[in-house]
């Protein structure tokens, strides 16, 4: 069966400093991957998205960027961190017409 | 553009009574309709969804949905909450696909409280 792995699952990061966030997926093959960030605990809002191995597309212009170095390897990164950014971070996969969401990793940015 | 709403904040029930959580829609075309529930600090997990076929879904841990076309709705149910069930509920269309990718556009969420 599939199983999605997010971590850290928590982060306390100074203001400016850089951010590395990995997603992982396991039991499928080149599937479509998700970046989402949830702010106060209720909206949803899509950040970047891949097809493939390399293939992104950012949804927002934002201080983030994503990349997809492996086939089932998703990362959400940073050079300096804002105030801003703070939120819990959702991973998601692609299977069935469905996409399945990760643990998450909340961010607290001081 | 595509849209959902939960017109309701909050919704508050009694353990054993049936529950209702909203959800209306606009798409261009035919939707991708989605149930999520999302218990503290923990991610998104899916409950049901409706691609074409009966009206009425079914899902997990007892909850279905009814797709009305009409009514641009897409409501959740249950005949008998929980407190178990107390969480924070997304409903979710699928845009149309861009490419090979789909995008997900949510709800401002719905929350659960089933008391005893």
């Amino acid at each position: 069966s599939q199983t999605i792995h997010q971590w850290p699952a928590t982060l306390v990061q100074p203001v400016g400093s850089p951010l590395s966030l990995e997603c992982t997926v396991e039991g499928t093959s080149n599937p479509n991957l998700y970046w989402y960030r949830q702010a106060a605990g209720r909206g949803l809002q899509l950040l970047f998205y891949s097809v493939g191995i390399g293939q992104i597309s950012s949804e927002v212009p934002q201080n983030l960027s994503a990349s997809r170095p492996q086939d089932r390897q998703f990362i959400l990164s940073s050079k300096k961190l804002l105030l801003s950014d703070s939120g819990f971070y959702l991973c998601a996969w692609e299977g069935e017409e469905t996409q399945y969401f990760g643990p998450g990793t909340r961010l607290l940015v001081l | 553009a595509q849209s959902v709403a939960q017109p309701e904040d909050q919704v508050n029930v009694a353990e054993g009574n049936p529950l209702t959580v909203k959800c209306t829609y606009s798409v261009s075309g035919n939707p991708y309709l989605f149930w999520y529930v999302q218990y503290p600090n923990r991610g998104l997990q899916f409950l049901l969804k409706y691609i074409t076929g009966d009206n009425l879904v079914k899902g997990s841990y007892g909850f279905e949905a009814e797709f009305n076309k009409s009514q641009t709705s897409f409501h959740l149910k249950k005949p008998s909450a929980l407190v178990s069930d107390s969480a924070l509920y997304f409903c979710a269309v699928r845009v149309l696909p861009t490419g090979t990718a789909s995008k997900l556009t949510f709800g401002t969420g719905t929350r659960l409280q089933v008391t005893l």
